[in-house]
């Protein structure tokens, strides 16, 4: 199976803040790459598909990139309601998984 | 748009099975697949399998082969995940979450989450 590994585990950041966040794939997966954002006793809500396509209603601060088996969220200028747990999440093949989550802490 | 709705918390003891709903409000089956996807507490995300609700064709995880179980009910529109054998390292929420089409690709909707505690 396809391994996601996200760095850093946490990141404590203050507002206004640029942040950004790295999950590196086992093997190529193309851009079959997605993001979730994750808040406490939440459901995960998707964020970015395909690397960098951001998904419907997501604020313009948030983007993703590619480089081959590396792919990167970035958070522009973070604000407080940014608190969370990122996910990545590869849907190349099955089974999917994901990256063990990048927790965002606000100073 | 589309809510997946869950069904409500579970207490199971050691060794039983536990069946969680998902139903799509204001939808029918259509063109889309409905994965499982666990957490337990304080950790990450853990796929376990899926289903394409039309087809009634899952797919599962190694490591829950023989002992999940997801199915469809067309007439209900609603996806079912099963468990057997359960185990204290079983306990944790339980979503599903649904992928816009029938290949392998994101997850735009999840539902709520349905908490399965194992314990005796």
């Amino acid at each position: 199976e396809i391994v996601l590994t996200q760095s850093p585990e946490f990141q404590s950041v203050t507002p206004k803040e640029k942040v950004t966040i790295t999950c590196r794939a086992s093997q190529s997966i193309g851009f079959s790459l997605h993001w979730y954002q994750q808040k406490p006793d939440q459901s995960p809500k998707l964020l970015i598909k395909y690397a960098s396509q951001s998904f419907s209603g997501v604020p313009s601060r948030f983007s993703g990139s590619a480089s081959g088996t590396d792919f990167t969220l970035t958070i522009n200028s973070l604000e407080a309601e940014d608190a969370a747990t990122y996910y990545c999440h590869q849907s190349s093949s099955l089974p999917h998984t994901f990256g063990q989550g990048t927790k965002v802490e606000i100073k | 748009q589309v809510q997946l709705v869950q069904s409500g918390a579970e207490v199971r003891k050691p060794g039983s099975s536990v069946k969680v709903s998902c139903k799509p409000s204001g939808d029918t089956f259509s063109s889309y697949a409905i994965s499982w996807v666990r957490q337990a507490p304080g950790q990450g995300l853990e796929w376990m399998g899926r289903i394409i609700p039309i087809f009634g064709i899952a797919d599962y995880a190694q490591k829950f082969q023989g002992r999940v179980t997801i199915t469809a009910d067309k007439s209900t529109s609603t996806t079912y995940m099963e468990l057997s054998s359960l185990r204290s390292e079983d306990t944790a929420v339980y979503y599903c979450a649904r992928s816009p089409g029938i290949t392998i690709i994101e997850f735009d909707q999840w539902g709520q989450g349905t908490l399965v505690t194992v314990s005796s």
